[in-house]
């Protein structure tokens, strides 16, 4: 057990939909990744928080949004659905920048 | 040309061989190395997380890191049916902006026959 955890395990939903997915960092980190992982592009960065503040951006889709709250937990927003954006999501979170990440147990999210 | 790569194998051995798992990069920003083992459908487990170049051990595992080459390694020494799994490599480079996210290589899925 990594000591992060993500809400929910699985979500079913339909296209154009919105989904939220909820993550709670290990205790006593700041910073939490999102990540999302396909079978063709594996595991790719979407965004960085860093105690409330975004840090950086990768391959993040417009339609896809996050936050930091002040109690560190994070959420991933991701709206007007498609087919796909069914992928496996993990959020992983270290104490600074350049420690270890550590995953979560994913959610896996499927649109039909 | 992809910033990592990765053979995806699969790769298959007997129980109590040495396994050897690499991944090159292009990027020289590259610094920080981990490895990480992911159980299907599961969350990546880190296994071994490297700065120097040069060799790090942890039980039957070992990670090698060559930044001359841009090439990393991991050894698995006695290996057991319970590592079967798929192990990746991830990378955060030097960065001013504050920026610390992984770059993974595809993964390499490895079964260990009994």
């Amino acid at each position: 057990d990594s000591g992060v955890t993500q809400t929910p395990k699985h979500l079913i939903t339909a296209t154009g939909q919105r989904v939220t997915l909820r993550c709670s960092p290990r205790s006593g980190d700041l910073s939490v990744y999102w990540y999302q992982q396909s079978l063709d592009q594996g595991l790719q960065f979407l965004i960085q928080y860093y105690n409330g503040e975004e840090r950086a951006k990768g391959n993040i889709l417009e339609r896809f949004s996050a936050q930091q709250f002040p109690d560190l937990h994070s959420e991933l927003n991701l709206s007007s659905l498609e087919l796909g954006d069914s992928a496996l999501y993990f959020c992983a979170s270290s104490f600074g920048g350049y420690n270890e990440q550590f995953f979560g147990p994913g959610t896996r999210l499927t649109v039909l | 040309q992809k910033e990592v790569e990765q053979d995806p194998g699969p790769l298959s051995v007997p129980e109590g061989a040495i396994v050897s798992l690499n991944c090159t990069y292009s990027n020289s920003a590259f610094q920080y190395f981990m490895w990480y083992r992911q159980y299907s459908r599961k969350g990546p487990e880190l296994l071994m997380y490297t700065y120097s170049s040069g060799n790090k051990e942890d039980g039957r595992f070992t990670a090698q890191v060559d930044k001359s080459s841009k090439y990393i390694s991991l050894f698995i020494r006695d290996s057991q049916p319970s590592d079967s799994a798929t192990y990746l490599c991830a990378m955060i480079p030097i960065s001013g902006a504050g920026s610390y996210q992984l770059t993974f290589g595809k993964g390499t899925k490895l079964s260990v026959i009994p």
